[in-house]
């Protein structure tokens, strides 16, 4: 069993939508949460970080933990076409050099269609 | 302020070569970490380094990859005698310190590797 499971998609939805993308992890050691997004052929781009349970909110973008579940989820609101991307959660452990190691999702893949 | 940068962006090999890419943190950082990704997989650590140091190099195959991050230049991830399963993108992140409460990693655009 991975570590962090995502669900690869595809994923595909008209522009103005609302998206969901979630992630689920099996160790309760992790402790910080984060969510990039890549582009074709690019690296990947922070666009949300959190270390808590509850919800994290930032311009269309909403990050929402829940420790006690094991669930992570990202929403995407009023979706645009330039959110077309690969969405990877992140996770990472607490303490010392653990949080060097950034365990991800398989990543999601999301088209918005006009 | 300069991202992270990585060189070359795209690099190919013969089996059996040597490949070197490198990576320059993001100015005031001081933290390196490699991850590899495989085509239709994400994302897998490789290595964590600080200045002269490595700190955890536990994604790091046993035999031909080495790296290191001199007190003076870039960060480098060496692989001798390249396979074709080396065929990957090879990413860089920097982060300033292990501030885990204020920071993470900040990525390059990563260097493709082709073995032929």
């Amino acid at each position: 069993q991975k570590e962090v499971e995502q669900d690869p998609g595809p994923l595909s939805v008209p522009e103005g939508a609302i998206v969901s993308l979630n992630c689920t992890y099996s160790n309760s050691a992790f402790q910080y949460f984060m969510w990039y997004r890549q582009y074709s052929r690019k690296g990947p781009e922070l666009l949300m970080y959190t270390y808590s349970s509850g919800n994290k909110e930032d311009g269309r973008f909403t990050a929402q933990v829940d420790k006690s579940s094991k669930y992570i989820s990202l929403f995407i609101r009023d979706s645009q076409p330039s959110d077309s991307a690969t969405y990877l959660c992140a996770t990472a452990k607490a303490g010392g050099t653990s949080y060097g190691k950034l365990t991800f999702g398989q990543g999601t893949i999301l088209t918005v269609h006009p | 302020n300069a991202g992270v940068m990585q060189n070359p962006r795209h690099l190919v090999r013969r089996r059996g070569q040597e490949a070197r890419l490198r990576c320059s943190p993001m100015k005031g950082h001081s933290h390196v970490y490699w991850y590899r990704q495989l085509p239709e997989e994400g994302l897998k650590f490789m290595v964590y380094l600080q200045k002269e140091n490595i700190i955890d190099e536990s994604g790091m195959p046993k035999e031909r990859f080495s790296a290191e991050f001199p007190k003076e230049g870039p960060s480098i991830l060496r692989i001798q005698q390249v396979v074709r399963g080396d065929s990957a993108a090879y990413f860089c992140a920097s982060s300033p310190a292990l501030l885990a409460s204020t920071d993470t990693q900040y990525f390059g655009p990563g260097t493709r590797l082709t073995v032929l």
